[in-house]
């Protein structure tokens, strides 16, 4: 079955340093996805990343990368150059290609970016 | 384009009452799916309709949850009677058939007491 597991409930961050959240995963199909959201105070879910598990390359949009270590089932967000706005709740979630789409995600990281 | 709507946004009501929540997609998008997060807990899948049709409805915790999308446009979950577990947060989101991008809602949270 698919499990992610954040094993950061919070973590501390100052402006403009970066900031690796952890995100370990298992599934059993060779094919899926994976992405990462984004919760602030006001509840909505943003999409940040998103990785595929056949893709080469570790996916990046602007200030966020996903180190993406196949063999190691991690699928860490590694946010650069924090700011005070990047504070909220991060969520991991995968994706198998054979599933009916849904998505199962993570227990989420509280990020607070500090100045 | 609108994004995905959720009403009401907070909806406090007392156990063995009935609470309908209901979702707006994105125009064109056929997957709708709800989801449901427990305080502190993962985000867990409720169901996942492709247009009118339940696609899998693996996640509905109890047949005390009923979700329907009539039409294929918006969609309503009710839950009857609820209880103090069925409190948290019920996210919805959309996507386009054969597209990997979802775009949630703000989600409406529930309180039972």
């Amino acid at each position: 079955a698919q499990k992610i597991t954040q094993t950061q409930p919070g973590m501390f961050v100052q402006e403009k340093e970066a900031v690796t959240l952890d995100c370990t995963y298992d599934t059993s199909d060779p094919s899926y996805g994976l992405f990462w959201y984004k919760q602030p105070s006001s509840g909505e879910m943003i999409f940040l990343i998103y990785q595929g598990s056949y893709d080469q390359q570790n996916a990046t949009e602007g200030r966020y990368s996903l180190n993406f270590q196949k063999a190691r089932k991690s699928a860490n967000l590694v946010i650069s150059a924090s700011q005070l706005g990047d504070s909220a709740m991060y969520f991991c979630a995968m994706r198998e290609a054979w599933g009916f789409q849904k998505l199962v995600f993570g227990t989420g990281t509280r990020l607070l970016v500090s100045p | 384009e609108a994004g995905v709507t959720q009403f009401p946004s907070h909806s406090v009501i007392e156990k063995g009452q009935t609470v309908t929540l209901r979702c707006d997609p994105i125009s064109g998008h056929d997957n709708l799916y709800w989801y449901r997060r427990v305080m502190g807990k993962e985000i867990k899948f409720l169901l996942h309709f492709v247009k009118e049709s339940k696609q899998d409805e693996s996640g509905m915790p109890n047949n005390r949850f009923l979700a329907e999308r009539t039409g294929g446009t918006y969609s309503t979950l009710k839950v009857q009677p609820a209880e103090l577990e069925d409190s948290g947060v019920y996210f919805c989101a959309s996507s386009l058939q054969g597209e990997g991008g979802y775009t949630f809602g703000s989600g409406t949270r529930l309180t039972v007491v």
